[in-house]
């Protein structure tokens, strides 16, 4: 299947300052980037899709303001956490939709990076 | 999006097989059946996917229901390394293309 990177795979920052996270398909162009957002014993929230070239679409109750998303290239998004607090802490992971071949025939799935931990003092 | 139903939690033993069941009464016509892992800390895993026909590939076979209201995900030996969250998951094709995670069922494989 596809790989999907994300970094950094953790960042600990204080309150009131911002943090950039990236996430690249690294063998695969994926006009379509999707984030999403897991706390602790939950499961994933999606957060926005991230189309390249145009802006963002975010789900209800995700403020676009506090959560830039950038969709540059073919194989790069980034999130960037602005005047990040405690309660953003978590887990954020990316997807791509990537081509999956099997037995000669071709889907669009989903793959997922690793995930970044935030931990904001 | 249709939901899933998945039992919260199962548990097998290494070495055996394990049938991880979803039930999806309002699934759609255009709905795939989506499988994705998710292991402690990590981001989620596509396992396998399907639309009507029973599928298989190296990590496991789907198995869907004639009337496609439920499926089951086999497992066929399971591994220590098989232990995750086990996400079953519908989804549209095309363009409009969101994945809607529900709690999942955790599965725990015994030594």
């Amino acid at each position: 299947g596809a790989v999907v990177s994300q970094h950094p795979s953790w960042v600990i920052c204080k309150s009131g300052t911002s943090v950039k996270i990236e996430c690249r398909s690294l063998d695969f162009q994926a006009t379509t980037m999707f984030w999403y957002r897991q706390f602790p014993k939950q499961s994933l929230m999606l957060m926005a899709t991230s189309n390249e070239g145009s802006k963002a679409t975010y789900e209800q109750g995700v403020e676009k303001d506090k959560f830039l998303i950038n969709h540059a290239s073919l194989t790069l998004s980034t999130l960037t956490v602005t005047s990040a607090h405690p309660e953003d802490s978590s887990f954020y992971i990316c997807s791509a939709r990537g081509e999956l071949v099997v037995e000669e025939s071709s889907y669009n799935e989903q793959f997922f990076g690793p995930g970044t931990r935030l931990t904001v003092l | 999006d249709a939901k899933t139903t998945q039992p919260n939690s199962m548990e097998s033993n290494e070495e055996e097989p394990v049938h991880l069941p979803c039930n999806h009464s309002t699934i759609s016509g255009t709905d795939y059946i989506h499988w994705y892992r998710q292991l402690p800390s990590q981001g989620p895993e596509y396992v396998i996917h399907g639309l009507t026909s029973n599928v298989n590939n190296r990590m496991a076979s789907l198995a869907i229901a004639e009337d496609r209201k439920s499926s089951t995900l086999i497992l066929h030996r399971a591994t220590l390394r098989d232990a995750a969250v086990y996400y079953c998951i519908l989804s549209r094709g095309g363009s409009n293309y969101k994945l809607t995670f529900g709690k999942g069922t955790l599965l725990t494989v015994n030594p």
